[in-house]
């Protein structure tokens, strides 16, 4: 298994301003995601950390406004800049871990407001 | 987008009742993963069924799959005020290496 951090664990934000979320895990994993999960919804990928390159962006999300960063194997950054309150969401960074088991594991998730 | 439709959106059952959750899809999955989620915090992983399985369990969970059908479901047995919680399927779809989300239920057990 993973044990994975976030923090903040929250935050209210103005708008305008750029919150980066911080995930680290205990371990090094193959695969690093950040998930978005709006009030009341399921959660939807944002994209792909890739560790040493660019991170893969699912449809309707773009590097400008979150700009994700990976610099080794089990640390990972997510910005959401220039925030409105359309952002205001739960973001979770989840991993993949190597193996048979092929489990995906999710952080406690970091609970954003944008007023 | 999602990739998963899961019914009921809500369940309210009472302690000791079971609850069944279902789950379908539309494409083609190398495996099903059951979450729990409380409060809106972190997900908690249940199950994870291959899809070359048919059924699998863990405790009171029994988890599921028929890729014919492209559905799944994931019954609780003698359900307890603390399996209050939503209830997500998400499925890893061949080919992908994240997973895509149902749309989750929100299960309320009363006490």
């Amino acid at each position: 298994s993973a044990v994975i951090s976030q923090k903040p664990s929250r935050d209210i934000c103005q708008r305008g301003t750029s919150l980066t979320i911080q995930c680290q895990v205990d371990s090094q994993v193959t695969m690093m995601f950040w998930y978005r999960q709006q009030p009341g919804q399921s959660l939807t990928l944002i994209a792909t950390a890739n560790q040493g390159s660019e991170a893969t962006y699912e449809s309707g999300f773009v590097i400008d406004k979150f700009p994700i960063s990976r610099p080794n194997l089990t640390f990972s950054t997510l910005t959401v800049s220039n925030m409105s309150p359309e952002d205001s969401s739960i973001y979770l960074c989840s991993v993949r871990t190597s193996g048979n088991t092929d489990t995906q594991y999710f952080g406690p998730g970091t609970r954003l407001t944008v007023l | 987008s999602q990739q998963g439709e899961e019914d009921p959106q809500a369940l309210s059952i009472q302690e000791g009742e079971n609850a069944t959750m279902n789950c379908s899809y539309k494409t083609s999955i190398n495996n099903l993963q059951w979450y729990r989620q409380n409060s809106g915090r972190g997900l908690v992983h249940l199950i994870l069924i291959r899809s070359n399985e048919r059924e699998k369990h863990s405790g009171r969970l029994r988890v599921t799959l028929d890729t014919s059908k492209k559905s799944s479901s994931l019954l609780i047995t003698a359900s307890r005020a603390a399996d209050t919680a939503s209830y997500f399927c998400a499925m890893r779809i061949t080919g992908a290496n994240n997973l895509f989300f149902g749309t989750g239920t929100r299960l309320t057990v009363i006490p």
